[in-house]
């Protein structure tokens, strides 16, 4: 079955850091991209973060640029997202989602994991 | 404030149409594919719609979607209760270097 497990998430205060992972199962991860995700409580969806297959290229919405750090070891299958400096609109559920398409451009996110949720309080 | 616009709330009676609009400019959904994802309660986004108007498997025809310049929209036909959920249009904006999504419209079969 593909999967993508995500842990790593609870209660931090702000100013504090944490470290996300996403456990991916079923397929091959180091052939894919990957998005990090994040809905606060009672809000919608919010891209935060993309990484390439290799690592190579990366991108961060503004809103976590300079704080959060995406990573992979794809011979662990895992992926990571470092968050320091929280403040209190960083609690969310965050989702590690599987890319597919060719480019950017024409991308989409097929599979999605079950979420974990941080709280920064 | 989001960058693709969708409004907040629809209705309709089981069986009926349903259309979701997504609103956007010429760095996303004017020359980016367009994706709709769908979110029932207390669980995570599931993949509807892909390239503007593809489903994947195991998505019943039920669902459709188009793109005509900057904006997308999502049909559904013959709804059911179980359609009740929050449904995202999402793409990649070329100038933010960036995913954007919609707000979200919740669907409400009366």
């Amino acid at each position: 079955e593909v999967q993508l497990v995500e842990s790593g998430g609870g209660l931090i205060q702000p100013g504090g850091s944490l470290r996300l992972s996403c456990a991916a199962s079923g397929f091959t991860f180091s052939r894919y991209s990957i998005n990090w995700v994040r809905q606060a409580p009672g809000k919608g969806l919010e891209w935060v973060s993309y990484i390439t297959s290799s690592g190579s290229t990366i991108y961060y919405a503004d809103s976590v640029k300079g704080r959060f750090t995406i990573s992979r070891d794809n011979a662990k299958n895992s992926l990571y997202l470092q968050m320091n400096s929280l403040r209190g609109e960083d609690t969310a559920v965050y989702y590690c989602a599987r890319v597919r398409g060719v480019a950017l451009l024409v991308s989409y996110m097929d599979v999605w994991g079950q979420g974990t949720t941080v709280t920064v309080s | 404030q989001s960058v693709l616009t969708q409004p907040p709330s629809v209705s309709a009676a089981p069986g009926q149409k349903v259309t979701i609009s997504c609103s956007g400019s010429n760095s996303n959904i004017g020359n980016n594919y367009v994706s709709w994802y769908q979110q029932l309660p207390g669980t995570a986004p599931k993949l509807l719609i892909y390239d503007n108007n593809q489903r994947p498997s195991g998505i019943p025809d039920r669902f459709s979607g188009s793109k005509s310049g900057t904006s997308a929209t999502l049909g559904i036909t013959g709804l059911q209760t179980g359609d009740e959920a929050d449904y995202y249009c999402g793409t990649w904006d070329s100038s933010l270097s960036a995913g954007v999504f919609g707000g979200g419209t919740k669907l409400t079969v009366l």
